[in-house]
């Protein structure tokens, strides 16, 4: 049992590039999210998922596309890399939206750098 | 638009001092509050308060919410340089996904 698990931990892209950050659980979780945390701030929701098949915009959407063809794996994708999405990315998971917070699993997070 | 307060923003304490750290909240939705602390990580879970006025204890943590007020409290007793770290604060949205309003959070820093 891994967890979640992202990939990769650490990243370096160029202005323009596009990317995919990896996110898989293996605990069969219907509910999936990606967030980002910037210096002296929390973390911000940029998308999430309820199930596969369906998707929704969070607080940043912009500059990000996610998709959840299967249970297990939500990447989310940066279509043209920009220096604004140099960031940490958290992905996590939950069994339902209903939940005690111990339940709400992130993985160990994704540093980018957009040079 | 949901929004997350933390105060203060940052604090600087010695080994032995009580803390207490503050969060407000306007959740549209609002399920529970939730608390984690962050060592340059992921964020570890702490409480999740989703009853106003009972207090939840872990040790020398406790944390308490006030849904009339809209606000939670984190109290740090005896603090330990163990206990530096940011200290997050967050609203759950009731049935979206386990989608969590963080706010920017308290930086505490133990000093010996």
């Amino acid at each position: 049992n891994a967890g979640v698990t992202q990939t990769p931990k650490f990243q370096v892209l160029k202005t323009g590039q596009s990317m995919t950050l990896q996110c898989a659980q293996d605990m069969n979780h219907e509910y999936m999210s990606w967030y980002r945390q910037d210096p002296g701030m929390g973390l911000r929701l940029i998308h999430y998922s309820v199930g596969a098949g369906i998707t929704d915009q969070g607080e940043v959407p912009n500059g990000y596309n996610v998709s959840r063809s299967t249970t297990e794996d939500f990447p989310l994708r940066l279509l043209s890399a920009a220096p604004s999405q140099t960031s940490v990315y958290f992905c996590a998971s939950s069994y339902d939206g209903t939940l005690s917070g111990n339940t709400i699993y992130f993985g160990e997070g994704s540093w980018l750098t957009v040079v | 638009e949901d929004k997350v307060v933390q105060s203060p923003l940052s604090l600087v304490v010695h080994e032995g001092d009580t803390v207490t750290l503050n969060c407000s909240y306007e959740v549209t939705n609002f399920r529970s509050l939730l608390w984690y602390k962050q060592e340059k990580k992921a964020p570890t879970f702490l409480f999740m308060l989703t009853s106003s006025g009972i207090e939840k204890k872990s040790g020398r943590l406790s944390s308490i919410l006030d849904k009339k007020e809209l606000f939670s409290i984190l109290n740090i007793t005896a603090t330990q340089t163990g206990d530096s770290a940011v200290y997050l604060c967050a609203g759950l949205i009731y049935n979206q996904g386990g989608k969590l309003i963080f706010g920017q959070g308290t930086e505490l820093s133990v000093k010996p």
